[in-house]
């Protein structure tokens, strides 16, 4: 596609219950990266995607967060048994390539996904 | 963890006037760019310069950096009411997987 695209663009759920983000990159990117914001914050890392594997998920607060890529594309983060401090706005966002000392491009980000949590 | 910091956090100005926003970081960088937010929502990439450029111009926008320093600027000349937003500094370093290192972002308000 044209841009980002990430489903649904807001999600009202009970604590406790599972949801299921989606993130679809432009086509072509390699790189794939999930954060999440919080109100009046900045950026926080969450996980980097090169192609399907993850080489970096340092930024995934606990072990309820998982995030998978299929097909080098598309993009789940899954937040298990969910919690009021998980509360935020999830961006996606995707770039053309990276890697260890290279210089990378700009990232292009999607339009979020704003999680409430009640 | 942070890496850049922006200052003002907040910025108030008349349209016509000059805006700048100012970042710092803590460790030796890759490049470092900055992204425009409207509402809250999507980051837009407005500019990206290197570690061994001094100085950058795009349309309005005028970005400086300063390694030596661990500093950059951003400069928004002759401001309009669109350009009302969040501005975030971000950073790559030279370790790692280049991924971006946010700053919690300088809010600027442009009056008519």
């Amino acid at each position: 596609g044209a841009g980002v695209s990430q489903s649904p663009s807001n999600k009202v759920t009970e604590k406790g219950k599972d949801v299921e983000l989606r993130c679809d990159p432009i086509s072509g990117h390699t790189a794939l990266y999930w954060y999440r914001q919080s109100l009046g914050q900045g950026l926080e890392f969450l996980i980097y995607f090169q192609g399907n594997s993850a080489p970096d998920k340092s930024g995934l607060p606990s072990d309820r967060f998982s995030a998978e890529r299929t097909g080098g594309s598309v993009s789940t983060l899954t937040i298990q048994r969910t919690q009021q401090e998980d509360s935020a706005v999830y961006l996606c966002a995707s770039s053309l390539k990276t890697g260890q000392g290279e210089v990378s491009y700009g990232y292009t980000f999607g339009s979020g996904t704003r999680l409430t949590v009640v | 963890s942070q890496q850049g910091e922006e200052d003002p956090q907040a910025l108030s100005i008349q349209e016509g006037e000059n805006a700048t926003m100012n970042c710092s970081y803590k460790t030796s960088i890759n490049n470092l760019q900055w992204y425009r937010q409207n509402s809250g929502r999507g980051l837009v990439h407005l500019i990206l310069i290197r570690s061994n450029e001094r100085e950058k111009h795009s349309g309005r926008l005028r970005v400086t950096l300063d390694t030596s320093k661990k500093s950059s600027s951003l400069l928004i000349t002759a401001s309009r009411a669109a350009d009302t937003a969040s501005y975030f500094c971000a950073t790559v370093t030279n370790s790692g997987y280049s991924t971006l290192t946010f700053g919690k972002g300088t809010m600027l308000l442009v009056s008519p």
